[in-house]
């Protein structure tokens, strides 16, 4: 079956660590997205990547870092200067051209212990 | 900042009635609008998409786009209970989809 896989479902970080998500598609789509989600809020664009090797900033991309070296991945690592990393990720991916649907994973629960 | 707003609710509808959404979008250059479900916990799911003025209808759901009022809305026709969920509008910002942040939609028996 085709679609978005994000692990794990669930992820716990303690003060100070980094952490990385994961994303995998098999759809291949060109473009792929992380956003973040906090209780009650829209979704907030995180990072994008339209092509392999290469990557732009979203909305609130500090504390975040990312790296697109196949077009299938596009993991997320939340690193220690993310300030408040408790959220629901959603990584999303789309073909690239504008005007087509994306589509999500099932998401990834960070929460700081 | 391209803005897309929508009522939070709850907005609260008995079973069989005619829900009734609405997203309204700042960025006037913007050509692609999206309809999202999302229950609670889960991820969004995509239920329509529409780039014309007019309607779009699919099965028991029709998106509405006006981009002179830069208005897009979705109608539900007989709502059902497992229609309850948040429901996210979406404009494609030239790179990335900006979402509102929801109407919240509950389906009463």
């Amino acid at each position: 079956d085709g679609g978005i896989t994000q692990s794990p479902k669930y992820l716990f970080r303690k003060e100070g660590q980094n952490v990385t998500l994961s994303c995998e598609q098999n759809l291949n789509h060109d473009a792929m997205y992380w956003y973040r989600q906090d209780p009650g809020q829209g979704l907030r664009l995180i990072y994008y990547s339209q092509i392999v090797n290469d990557f732009q900033k979203g909305d609130i991309a500090e504390g975040y870092s990312v790296s697109r070296e196949k077009k299938e991945s596009f993991p997320l690592t939340v690193t220690s200067a993310q300030k408040n990393p408790t959220a629901f990720y959603l990584c999303a991916s789309s073909t690239w051209g504008g005007s087509t649907e994306a589509f999500f994973g099932q998401g990834t629960r960070l929460t700081v212990v | 900042q391209k803005e897309v707003e929508q009522n939070s609710g709850p907005l609260s509808v008995p079973e069989g009635a005619i829900a009734s959404l609405n997203c309204t979008y700042s960025d006037r250059g913007s050509q692609s609008f999206f309809w999202y479900r999302q229950y609670s916990g889960k991820s969004p799911e995509l239920i329509m998409s529409i780039y014309s003025n007019g309607d779009k209808e699919d099965g028991r759901f029709t998106a509405q786009l006006n981009k002179a009022s830069q208005y897009v809305s979705l109608l539900i026709r007989d709502s059902q209970p497992s229609d309850s969920a948040t429901y996210l509008c979406a404009v494609h910002s030239g790179y990335a989809l900006n979402f509102g942040k929801g109407t919240s939609l509950l389906v009463t028996p």
